[in-house]
């Protein structure tokens, strides 16, 4: 089955400052989804690749999957408190219809200093 | 729009009792999904389904039960609770499996503690 390893687990940034998390995979990614969380609340869906290479940005979010397609990084830049969370990564390793059924990373814990 | 909606926020069961977590989606969802949390750990899957009378097991499935006799219902069932059924659940939903239209939404987590 597909494991998913996010880096870091925990990040303490102080505002302004840029940061990467990366999520690898031991399978090729097919799918590729970026969720943030916060406490007692659900996921937020950020985005999803699926194409090596492919990049995409939101506000100041912007997740990259690498050209072999066994990782993806999100990257934040200028980081504000509203990106305090935790960034989960989930994916699916089937090549055709996966029915949605995602493996999740552990999670990686984003703080934001003021 | 609602999205996707998770009943109760917060339980606390005894060892041995029995309880059901409702789920409901008003986006006409063919797919949902019920998700366990653990702390410091990813979301694995217990149970999914594709569309009304259909469902499956995920990664998780023991000391669960589902049905889904709508489409826009899910319900978990805990029989027989114990501690390690301690966790945070979600229930998601997507449009269909196909990836490129695949957006899954997520409620916001129901928190159930086992004593």
């Amino acid at each position: 089955s597909q494991e998913l390893e996010q880096s870091p687990q925990s990040l303490i940034v102080q505002e302004g400052k840029n940061l990467t998390i990366n999520c690898t995979s031991s399978k090729t990614l097919y799918g590729l989804y970026w969720y943030k969380q916060k406490y007692g609340e659900g996921l937020i869906f950020l985005m999803m690749l699926q194409k090596g290479g492919e990049e995409k940005s939101h506000e100041k979010i912007t997740a990259k999957l690498d050209e072999k397609k066994q990782q993806s990084s999100l990257h934040i830049t200028a980081s504000q408190p509203s990106h305090a969370g935790i960034y989960l990564c989930g994916a699916d390793d089937a090549g055709g219809t996966s029915y949605g059924k995602l493996t999740f990373g552990q999670g990686t814990i984003l703080t934001v200093h003021p | 729009n609602a999205g996707v909606t998770q009943t109760p926020k917060f339980r606390i069961l005894k060892i041995g009792q029995s309880m059901t977590l409702q789920c409901a989606q008003d986006m006409n969802h063919n797919y949902m999904y019920w998700y366990r949390q653990d702390p410091g750990m990813g979301l694995k899957l217990i149970y999914y389904s594709v569309g009304a009378g259909i469902t499956d097991k995920g990664e998780v499935p023991n000391g669960y039960n589902v049905s889904r006799s709508t489409t826009e219902d899910f319900p978990l069932r805990l029989e027989l609770a114990a501690p390690s059924q301690t966790s945070v659940y979600f229930c998601a939903s997507s449009y269909s499996g196909d990836r490129v239209r695949n957006t899954i939404y997520f409620g916001e987590g129901s928190w159930l503690t086992v004593v």
